[in-house]
């Protein structure tokens, strides 16, 4: 079946910290690719989002690339903000199928001044 | 222009009881999506209009949960003798389809 697998949180930094937060999947054929993230006391909000093999997703100084040979989507920012604190999501959209996206467990992000 | 929104907020009930919980979708668009995010976990797809039809329920637990969207607009999922098992954050979404998915604020229930 599809699945995302994310690193273990919670990740802790200080301000200007470079990130990553690792991401795989399974799934069949090419499925589309997102990160979502959701700030405390709100809803959840797409970051960015690949929809083919190469593809970069960047928002906000955060940048994904769609690695389809090893089956990744890690999420990285070259220097975090305190406000980048959240809960980060990612997630696929199965090739082919229902709309249904299918998450990670999330990675809590705190950064610190 | 407003979002997703959801009602209740929070509801509290009690184990056996009925509950009912409310999604207003973007203005227009056509397809709209309930999940439940658990303690910890990532959000677990639960049912998918497209229009006024259920597409996809293969999310749904079970038949004590049951939803509806009988104008292609707001979306109602409903719960029958509810359980401790059950409490959760209750999240909407809407999209114009194959695209971006806008969510809602969630609705946190608690079966006591």
């Amino acid at each position: 079946g599809n699945s995302v697998t994310q690193m273990e949180g919670p990740v802790t930094l200080s301000e200007e910290a470079f990130l990553t937060i690792n991401c795989t999947y399974t799934a069949t054929g090419y499925p589309s690719l997102f990160w979502y993230v959701q700030y405390p006391g709100e809803g959840l909000q797409l970051l960015l989002k690949a929809t083919k093999a190469d593809d970069k997703g960047s928002n906000k100084g955060f940048e994904a690339t769609y690695r389809k040979e090893t089956t990744s989507f890690h999420l990285e920012k070259g220097s975090v903000q305190v406000s980048d604190s959240a809960v980060y999501f990612c997630a696929l959209y199965p090739q082919g199928g229902s709309e249904k996206l299918v998450f990670g467990k999330g990675t809590k992000l705190t950064v610190n001044p | 222009g407003a979002g997703v929104s959801q009602t209740p907020s929070n509801k509290v009930t009690e184990k056996g009881k009925y509950v009912e919980l409310r999604c207003d979708p973007i203005s227009g668009h056509t397809a709209l999506y309930w999940y439940r995010q658990s303690l910890g976990q990532g959000p677990e797809f639960l049912i998918y209009f497209q229009g006024t039809g259920a597409a996809d329920d293969s999310g749904l637990p079970n038949d004590r949960f049951f939803a509806v969207r009988p104008e292609g607009s707001v979306s109602t999922l409903k719960i029958q003798r509810t359980e401790r098992g059950d409490s959760a954050v209750y999240l909407c979404a809407s999209s114009l389809g194959f695209d971006e998915q806008f969510f809602g604020p969630g609705t946190r229930l608690t079966v006591l």
